[in-house]
């Protein structure tokens, strides 16, 4: 099984900062990456497919890249509805694996 | 608007069975595979198992094979996950989700397996 490291597990910034948050596939998944935020009480919601697309309806803030296997969101000018916790997941290999996620704290 | 309601949950004894649906609408259900995925109180998304548009392909996570089955009636617009044997660490909410990508998911349904 593909497995996806993610760091950092919590992190807590202000307003307008920039945040990346990475995955670590443990193989090549090509660009099989997605990134999900999940609001507290609430589904999850894609926000980035296919490592770098934006998903319909996500503000151009949000944005993905990759570099070998690593994979990163980076979030710019933060906002405070941007809390919450975001997962990354493959789709290259079954079984389509998540990363353990990283709650994101607006100061 | 795309919509995927699930239902079915609820609280059964350990070993029991119990089958969740999830009703689309606002899209060509039978134009999309389908996921069911699970999430454990305070814990992190687990993908359960997957059926294609047709029913042709079908995957399973190891912790449910065996033990789940995923279908799909795409007359009626509704993904199923029969689950049996359940286990006390099947404790999740479940959501149903969307092809590709898993881009529109449901609101989930709780299912509780406790004595």
């Amino acid at each position: 099984d593909i497995q996806m490291t993610q760091s950092p597990a919590s992190l807590s910034a202000s307003p307008e900062e920039i945040v990346t948050i990475t995955c670590q596939a443990s193989q090549d998944i090509g660009n099989w990456l997605a990134w999900y935020q999940q609001k507290p009480g609430k589904s999850p919601q894609l926000l980035i497919y296919s490592t770098t697309s934006l998903a319909d309806g996500i503000p151009s803030r949000f944005s993905g890249s990759r570099s070998g296997t690593q994979y990163s969101l980076k979030i710019s000018r933060l906002q405070i509805e941007d809390t919450g916790i975001y997962y990354c997941l493959q789709r290259y290999s079954n079984p389509w694996t998540f990363g353990g996620g990283t709650k994101l704290e607006l100061k | 608007e795309v919509q995927l309601v699930e239902s079915g949950g609820g609280l059964v004894q350990p070993g029991r069975s119990l089958r969740l649906s999830c009703l689309a609408s606002g899209f060509t259900f039978s134009n999309y595979g389908m996921n069911w995925i699970r999430q454990a109180p305070g814990k992190g998304l687990e993908w359960v198992a997957s059926i294609s548009s047709s029913s042709s392909y079908i995957y399973y996570a190891d912790t449910v094979k065996g033990r789940f089955t995923i279908s799909r009636d795409n007359a009626k617009n509704t993904l199923y996950l029969q689950m049996t044997s359940l286990r006390s660490e099947d404790t999740a909410l479940y959501y149903c989700a969307r092809d590709p990508m898993f881009d529109y998911w449901g609101q989930g349904v709780m299912v509780t397996v406790s004595s």
